[in-house]
This record gives C-alpha cells, structure tokens and sequence, in this order.
C-alpha cells in the first residue's frame, strides 16, 4: 500500500508571495490533517479535512487555508508568506476517528526569504 | 495551556542502555487517545504505539515497552538495550474523542545513541 505522498518536496519562496502544498492520502482514507513544524513551536495543527469539509482547524491565521477533493487529495494554501513561515509542512492521513493512529508524508520544506 | 507535555528536550546514552521518555498529559476529556510516534533524521514521522483512555494496561513491543498511568496522567516510553539506530527525536501526541483526528503533540525528545 503506498504511503501519504506530498509535493513538492522543498519549496523556496519570497515574502509577499502565495504557496500551495499537496497531499495524497493513503488509499481509503478518508481524513487529512496539516501540521506545521518549526524548531521553536514544535508540531502544531493547521486543519483537518473530512469528506472535502473542514472539521478542525487550529489557531493559525487565515493567511493558511485548505481544502479536500472528492479522492481524498488535500491541498494547502499559505498567501502572503512572511518569514515566520519557514517550515516543514507535513501531511497526515487516516481513517476517521479520534482513535486511529495518523500516517505521516515526508513532509515539505518551504522556506521563506 | 499545554496539553502534552516531554520535559525531556534531549537525551544522550549508551548503546544498551535502557532509557525511559517522559510523557505528560492533560485533558478534561474521559475518553482520549495516546500515542508515539519517532521522528528519525531523515524526518518522517513514524507511528510506534496507541493506547485509549480505558486501556491501562501495559505493553512491551520487542525491546519497546510503555507505561500508562492514568492516575499521574503519564504516558512513558523505554527502550531497552538501545541501539544507534534508536536515534530520533520521540513525540508523544493526544487526541480526544469528539474532536476528529486533531493530535496535540509533545516538544519532542531528542535522543542520541552514542555507539
């Protein structure tokens, strides 16, 4: 079974500037979370995706937004970057339900000049 | 306020020592979820271990074991006889029942396997 795959990999932008990040769930999988990982914030969710609804979002600005399509593939979008964006952006896919365990991409690398 | 808590930043020890990562929650929630997950270098998150809110038993995986004690709201994590390539930084995360799949994670744990 393939893994949660995210493009692209690494990213290099400028201040002022838009982004979009992709994921692909694993096959079956319903939901989709984000999470931004610095070295001074740790882990921090974004946003999770359901059945192409948001159904949490955490306390990000609204410069960070998502969306899910009917296959599951998520999309995340940051528009005007500030420095402080400078991140890994991981992706992570599982089947509904607070239980189960989340399945991790390799994450993408953004790093904003 | 923190919900998950690894006052551990970074831990060095020697190939076969045993060593134990401290994890803390909080949660108002009676039903919740704990997990771990490894972060080696190479930065994929990897899921090691679930456990749930009625489950206190404990388990030990190979050279793996955690201990859940509900009454210290504790979720610890040792490796036994460790080995280089235990080297990675360890996340506790928690997820409570009615909120989706939303994980809080820990700061992490750094720890170093010296050879």
């Amino acid at each position: 079974k393939a893994g949660v795959t995210q493009t692209p990999r690494y990213l290099i932008k400028t201040r002022g500037q838009q982004v979009t990040l992709s994921c692909s769930p694993i096959s079956g999988h319903r939901s989709v979370s984000w999470y931004q990982q610095t070295p001074g914030q740790g882990l921090q969710f974004l946003f999770e995706y359901f059945s192409e609804t948001q159904r949490n979002k955490g306390n990000f600005p609204g410069r960070f937004s998502g969306r899910q399509f009917s296959n599951s593939r998520s999309e995340m979008n940051v528009s005007t970057l500030e420095l402080g964006d400078s991140a890994l952006y991981l992706c992570a896919s599982s089947r509904t339900g607070a239980y189960n365990e989340q399945f991790f991409g390799p994450g993408t690398r953004l790093t904003v000049l | 306020a923190q919900k998950v808590t690894q006052a551990q930043t970074e831990i060095s020890v020697v190939e076969k020592e045993d060593v134990t990562l401290d994890c803390v929650y909080e949660t108002r929630d009676t039903t919740y979820y704990l997990f771990w997950y490894k972060q080696p270098p190479s930065g994929e998150l990897v899921f090691l271990i679930r456990r749930n809110s009625f489950d206190e038993q404990n388990e030990i995986s190979g050279r793996y074991s955690w201990n859940f004690q509900k009454s210290t709201s504790s979720f610890n994590f040792t490796i036994t006889a460790s080995q280089v390539v235990d080297s990675a930084v360890y996340f506790c995360a928690l997820s409570e029942a009615g909120y989706g799949n939303q994980f809080y994670f820990g700061t992490g744990t750094s720890l170093t396997v010296i050879p």
